[in-house]
């Protein structure tokens, strides 16, 4: 099955840095990369997707890039706030197929952003 | 919002208990989804149905037993639990479970268990 590796697992920064968070995801066949984010207290909310047949996507200032040769895909957030501050998760599948929606996750990175 | 919401937000529960949880979507998707999300661990996905039919159930012992009456609504009915079940209980619903571009899941606030 799909195993998903996510880095760091916290990650410090001032506000108006940026921020990166890694993963890497082990079925070539995966093609769909959805990016989370979970306040405290709130279930996880997408803040951005990706598909395999497209390298970048951006979204004011979250853009999230992939590499399917090496099967890793990143989350950037540029000009971060103290609002960013959260927990990041990063997921995998095999859309189309029948993997029946089987999301799989990596292990979540703890945001702080330090005013 | 994300058009789930999950009922109770919170629940303890004594080991002999039985107690159900309940999740209501309001977006005309047609499947849903148990996750169980633990401390120091990713996500685990549950229980999937499509369309009220269970579809997917990732190993999950038998003290949990999920139901789907219709698309809208999910429950999770639980009993004779421990302690290790405590967690928090995330429901989710997406489009459809296949299809590119419908999979996309959208997630309830949880129900935040303790098992004493």
């Amino acid at each position: 099955g799909e195993n998903v590796e996510q880095h760091p697992s916290t990650l410090s920064v001032q506000e108006g840095d940026s921020a990166v968070i890694k993963c890497t995801y082990s079925d070539s066949a995966s093609n769909y990369f959805p990016w989370y984010k979970q306040e405290l207290g709130k279930g996880p909310q997408l803040i951005i997707d990706i598909r395999s047949n497209v390298g970048e996507k951006k979204d004011q200032r979250i853009a999230v890039t992939l590499n399917k040769t090496a099967k890793h895909f990143s989350l950037h957030i540029t000009e971060t706030q103290p609002e960013d501050s959260a927990v990041y998760f990063c997921a995998a599948t095999r859309a189309g197929g029948t993997s029946y929606g089987k999301l799989t996750f990596g292990q979540g990175t703890i945001l702080t952003v330090h005013p | 919002e994300t058009g789930v919401t999950q009922t109770p937000r919170h629940l303890v529960m004594g080991m002999t208990n039985k107690k159900s949880l309940k999740c209501e979507q309001h977006l005309g998707h047609n499947a849903m989804y148990w996750y169980k999300q633990s401390a120091k661990k990713p996500l685990e996905l549950m229980f999937v149905y499509s369309l009220e039919e269970r579809v997917e159930n990732n190993s999950v012992p038998s003290r949990f037993s999920p139901e789907c009456p219709n698309s809208s609504h999910l429950f999770l009915h639980l009993h004779t639990l421990q302690p290790e079940d405590s967690a928090l209980y995330l429901c989710a619903s997406s489009q459809d479970t296949a299809g590119w571009g419908q999979e996309t899941q959208y997630f309830g606030p949880g129900t935040r268990l303790l098992v004493l």
